[in-house]
């Protein structure tokens, strides 16, 4: 089974404080992406990498950056958390082609709370 | 604007029913789409996808069919238990033949209830 793995479940952080979430896959997948998920607007991308050292400005992506040193790990940096930045984030990796058999799949989530 | 939306926000069905949720897209060169479901708390958990050069695909209690003709799709699940319980969402990738999984986008969801 593909295993996407975020470190930090549930944080609280202050404003302006940099945050780290932290994304592992141990698929070999060359794509990673994290995204945003809030009540009613659904799934928005933040970053996607498509290769170590690569990346790819999604759909929202003011007031993050991104890190991928290793194949396997994806980080987002909120480098000074602001209150509405509280919200679920979302790692998920995929092969280079999406195909049936080859799909995008998803960590459980990081809940971030910033007060 | 093109959008992937679902056509009712909630769904509740009896313990044993069958289950429809719908999801109707507006790119015509969408050419691959998924089904997710999630759990309060977890994270989206694949269940099924298709591509757009098929019109039906069966996975253990769950059935996809997409209409291209009026760019719709749909999930069926067989028998629903309450472990069903969940928001469903799909997603449409535009061009997944480009090596790009970055034109992925999802729709807001449906939540199935399942009564007993």
């Amino acid at each position: 089974d593909v295993k996407v793995t975020q470190s930090s479940r549930y944080l609280v952080k202050r404003t302006g404080e940099k945050v780290f979430l932290e994304c592992v896959q141990d698929m070999d997948h060359e794509n990673m992406f994290w995204y945003r998920q809030d009540p009613g607007l659904g799934l928005r991308l933040i970053y996607f990498s498509y290769d170590v050292k690569m990346k790819e400005k999604g759909d929202i992506p003011e007031g993050y950056s991104v890190s991928r040193e290793k194949k396997e790990r994806f980080s987002l940096i909120l480098e000074s958390a602001s209150t509405n930045q509280t919200s679920m984030y979302l790692c998920a990796s995929s092969w280079a082609r999406l195909s049936s058999g080859n799909t995008i799949y998803f960590g459980e989530g990081s809940w971030l709370t910033v007060v | 604007g093109e959008s992937v939306g679902l056509h009712l926000p909630t769904l509740s069905v009896q313990e044993g029913d069958n289950s429809i949720i719908n999801c109707a897209y507006s790119n015509s060169a969408s050419d691959y789409f998924i089904w997710y479901k999630q759990e309060s708390g977890k994270g989206p958990q694949f269940i099924i996808d298709i591509r757009s050069n098929m019109d039906k695909r069966q996975g253990q209690r769950v059935t996809v069919l997409l209409n291209k003709t009026v760019k719709h799709l749909s999930l069926q699940i067989a028998a629903t238990q309450p472990g069903d319980s969940a928001v469903y969402f799909c997603a449409e990738n535009r061009d997944s033949s480009s090596g790009s999984a970055r034109q992925l986008t999802f729709g807001s969801g449906t939540q199935l209830t399942v009564l007993p």
